[in-house]
């Protein structure tokens, strides 16, 4: 299995432009998790979607953020206006929740630059 | 809010030297609890799970898990230069399986 791809690895743009970043869960993986990771706060859960369903999106950090899951195999997190402050690595997670495997199998992160 | 603190660091060790990473959590509702480890611009990667009180080894490694007191460890026995990264401690609630991560501790195994 190629693991969780995410893409871009890193992108650069300009404040106010829309950013739209994209991942590949797992096959078979039923969750698919979006953490932001920065210096200053760690890794936040931003939201997360089990069999594609959306379950908690309170760690979003406000209505610029969006995120969708259209079937299994891909989701995508976009950002709308960008703004300086959302400048972080950008992290796609995917897990199988069965009784035993809580093991998160994350994807190389996307880099992004607001400027 | 749940809480999951670690020191961050630098941990700086000597090569061969027992390493000691510590984490307290704040839920006490949690019931599993996670080690991972960051290399510097790379994704965690999990390297123990503890869900019990007490020890669990696999290899170099022990996770120490004491849930009266919400406290979790990480001992890495004869440090390597290459186990020099960020750990992570995340910690899940009963039932959710979804965790929380601390900060990470920056750990520095020197020659």
């Amino acid at each position: 299995d190629a693991g969780v791809i995410q893409s871009p690895r890193h992108e650069v743009t300009e404040m106010g432009q829309e950013v739209t970043l994209r991942c590949k869960p797992i096959s078979g993986h039923d969750y698919l998790f979006w953490y932001r990771q920065t210096m200053m706060r760690g890794l936040e859960l931003l939201i997360y979607f089990n069999n594609n369903v959306p379950i908690d999106d309170s760690g979003m950090p406000e209505d610029r953020f969006s995120a969708k899951m259209p079937n299994a195999s891909f989701s995508t997190l976009k950002i709308q206006p960008s703004e300086p402050r959302d400048s972080a690595v950008y992290f796609c997670a995917s897990s199988w929740q069965g009784a035993t495997n809580e093991k998160l199998f994350f994807g190389s992160g996307t880099q992004l630059s607001v400027l | 809010q749940k809480e999951v603190e670690q020191n961050s660091g630098p941990l700086s060790v000597p090569e061969g030297a027992i390493a000691s990473l510590n984490c307290t959590y704040s839920d006490r509702g949690s019931q599993s609890f996670f080690w991972y480890r960051q290399y510097s611009g790379k994704s965690p990667e999990l390297i123990m799970s503890i869900y019990s009180n007490g020890d669990k080894e696999d290899g170099r490694f022990t996770a120490q898990l004491n849930k009266a007191s919400q406290y979790v460890s990480l001992l890495i026995r004869d440090s390597q230069p290459s186990d020099s990264a960020t750990y992570l401690c995340a910690v899940a609630s009963g039932g959710s399986y979804i965790p929380t991560f601390g900060r990470g501790t920056s750990l520095i195994v020197h020659p």
